[in-house]
């Protein structure tokens, strides 16, 4: 298994309202992450996880909550976000944070949308 | 933090070479050179990634200019599926700069 799958796919909340993205991975990676995109923008950097510990938060707003549940789950917990929160979530995976000669591997993203 | 240099747009033909150039002055000694690619509607995609010497894979060639200050990404036959934004990104070997930081990039089109 090389991929990234995330759930769901497209999400459309109300600013008042309580949802979680899912991020999954079986590549034995120890390193996961939060990427955030605007549409026509780069991805940009959200949370990291090294060994199940967050090790950076790139000053996130606190409606935005990370967990790593065990090695292959990520999730992102959202709470009373607001319209400027729409975006393309993408969460991606590596070998090890800090290891600088390997990849990272993305999903597909979750489509947000905050009404 | 040392910081890379695309243009913002380029086009090439279908089944022709395509050369992306990378502006890198800056770089360090320990930086190492990566190049991703996000394709529409998709996330990121490693291509490649270098640190001094020229680089092969099945996807593409990175190729390195001797001072470092320059590379350039080649895509040997482009094809229709290979229209994306092209990313040059360093990264730096146990830095703050180990992560990955996206730029503006390169989109490529490419015409049939």
């Amino acid at each position: 298994d090389t991929e990234v799958t995330q759930t769901p796919k497209h999400l459309v909340m109300g600013m008042t309202n309580k949802k979680s993205l899912k991020c999954e991975q079986h590549m034995g990676h120890r390193a996961m992450y939060w990427y955030k995109q605007k549409a026509k923008k780069p991805p940009e950097l959200m949370f990291v996880y090294s060994y199940e510990k967050l090790s950076i938060n790139e000053s996130v707003p606190s409606r935005f909550s990370p967990e790593c549940p065990n090695s292959s789950l990520l999730n992102l917990h959202l709470h009373a976000l607001q319209p400027e929160d729409s975006a393309l979530y993408l969460c991606a995976s590596s070998q090890e944070s800090d290891r600088v000669t390997y990849g990272y591997t993305f999903g597909s993203g979750t489509r947000l949308t905050v009404v | 933090d040392a910081k890379t240099t695309q243009p913002n747009s380029m086009e090439s033909n279908e089944e022709e070479p395509v050369h992306l150039p990378c502006n890198h002055s800056t770089i360090s000694g320990t930086d190492y050179i990566h190049w991703y690619r996000q394709l529409p509607s998709q996330g990121p995609e490693y291509v490649i990634h270098g640190l001094t010497s020229n680089v092969n894979n099945r996807m593409a060639s990175l190729a390195i200019a001797e001072d470092r200050k320059s590379s350039t990404l080649i895509l040997h036959r482009a094809t229709l599926r290979d229209a994306a934004v092209y990313y040059c990104i360093l990264r730096n070997y146990g830095g703050a700069t180990n992560k990955l930081i996206f730029g503006t990039g390169t989109l490529l089109a490419v015409q049939p």
